[in-house]
Parts: structure tokens; C-alpha cells; sequence
């Protein structure tokens, strides 16, 4: 276990509609990161979150969205869904943005259909 | 930006036998590079990783070694186990930036047929 949290573990839900993934990093991380894991592309990074604010930005779509809050838990919202966002959506965290070692949550596995 | 190659794709192994799992990256700036194994429908664990001011690091039956130059850098593991079949993944990152995320490779499927 490595103390990175995520839910829902499961995620079935029609095209068009939105949803939310929520991740808690470990005690102590201040950095949070999505990363994306469909068959086809590998694991893509999509966002990176340090202490509640936005560091960096990889292949995410504008249809997604991401936020920390104050309690450093974060979100990561899917809307106006399609076929093709189906995948195992991954968070990380790490100590700080410049730390090496990130921590991988046990994921979010999101079916459109 | 960076780019991680990672071969082979799929490699079958003898209980016993060694496997080699290479990748190279493009970005000279890339300086960690950690090595995750990840079982079906797991998360991508941490296994072992290697920083660029060292040419080789081992722990165990595992084992990596970094060929800055070449910007090539290799997992090697021992006396493989069935318990060692997973999907391994090379990833690359500039440490000391303002951005940490890692660049992956597209994974290699290791078997290992008792």
C-alpha cells in the first residue's frame, strides 16, 4: 500500500456525462499528479498539482479539469464524456515538485459507455 | 520535450533466466530515472531507480545501469521468478525543475514460464 488514496475504484457511466475522481496523497506530499493509462497510449501525465496550486500541464483535454484544495486531497473532473476517455486513471504524489519518487494511488477505472 | 523509447514490448523468460528491459530518452536535461513494475489491474509500483550521477544501482535480484552518453538506460533482472511477470515501464524526468512529472515508456510485458 502506498498511502496514496483514490476513489471511486469503479466508475461506469454514459457519453456526455461528467464526472469526478478524488485522490488524497500521502501524509506529508504537497504534490499531486494525474496520469492517464488506456491500452493504446501507456500512462500519459495529464496534470500536476503543488500545494494547491497548478505546476504543470501535459495531454489533458480541455474537457478536463483539475483542482487541491486546502487539504491537499484533489479532484479531477471528466465532462461532455466519450467512448474514448475509457481508462485507468492514476494519481500520484510526491513529497514536493522537485521530488524524485512519486507514489502511485490503486486507481480509478472509468467505463464509458 | 522528453521522449522515452522502451524495448522490447513483450519478452517470455525461463524460471531462472535473466531479462534485460531497455529505454532510451531524449532530453540530455533528464536526470531520474525510475523503473516501476505493474501487475493486472494494480497500481505501477516503484521498484528501483537510478539518478544520473551514478552509472549503476542494485538492489537484490534487480538492477539498473544508466549510460548518460548514449542516453540509454537498462533493468536487468536475475534469477527470474514467475512472480516477476508484470508489465515493467521506464520513465525519465529533469530533476530540480518546477515540473516533476515522469515521462513513461510504452511498457514491456515480462513472462516467466516456470
Amino acid at each position: 500500500d502506498s498511502g496514496v488514496t483514490q476513489t471511486p475504484k469503479h466508475l461506469i457511466t454514459a457519453t456526455g456525462q461528467r464526472v469526478t475522481l478524488r485522490c488524497s496523497p500521502r501524509s506529508g506530499d504537497l504534490s499531486v499528479y494525474w496520469y492517464q493509462q488506456s491500452l493504446d497510449q501507456g500512462l500519459q501525465f495529464l496534470i500536476q498539482y503543488y500545494n494547491g496550486e497548478e505546476r504543470a500541464k501535459g495531454n489533458i483535454l480541455e474537457r478536463f479539469s483539475a483542482q487541491q484544495f486546502p487539504d491537499l486531497h484533489s479532484e479531477l473532473n471528466l465532462s461532455s464524456l466519450e467512448l474514448g476517455d475509457s481508462a485507468l486513471y492514476f494519481c500520484a504524489s510526491s513529497v514536493d515538485y522537485g521530488s524524485d519518487e512519486q507514489y502511485f494511488g490503486p486507481g480509478t477505472r472509468l467505463t464509458v459507455t | 520535450g522528453e521522449n522515452v523509447e522502451q524495448h522490447p514490448s513483450t519478452l517470455s523468460v525461463q524460471e531462472g533466466d535473466s531479462a534485460v528491459i531497455k529505454c532510451t530518452y531524449s532530453d540530455s536535461a533528464s536526470n531520474y530515472f525510475p523503473w516501476y513494475k505493474q501487475e493486472l489491474g494494480k497500481r505501477p509500483q516503484l521498484i528501483i531507480d537510478i539518478r544520473s550521477n551514478v552509472g549503476e544501482k542494485k538492489d537484490q535480484r534487480i538492477a539498473v545501469t544508466l549510460n548518460k552518453t548514449a542516453k540509454h538506460f537498462s533493468l536487468h533482472i536475475t534469477e527470474t521468478q514467475p512472480e516477476d511477470s508484470a508489465v515493467y515501464f521506464c520513465a525519465a524526468r529533469r530533476r530540480g525543475g518546477s515540473q516533476g512529472n515522469l515521462i513513461f515508456g510504452k511498457g514491456t510485458k515480462l513472462s516467466v514460464k516456470p
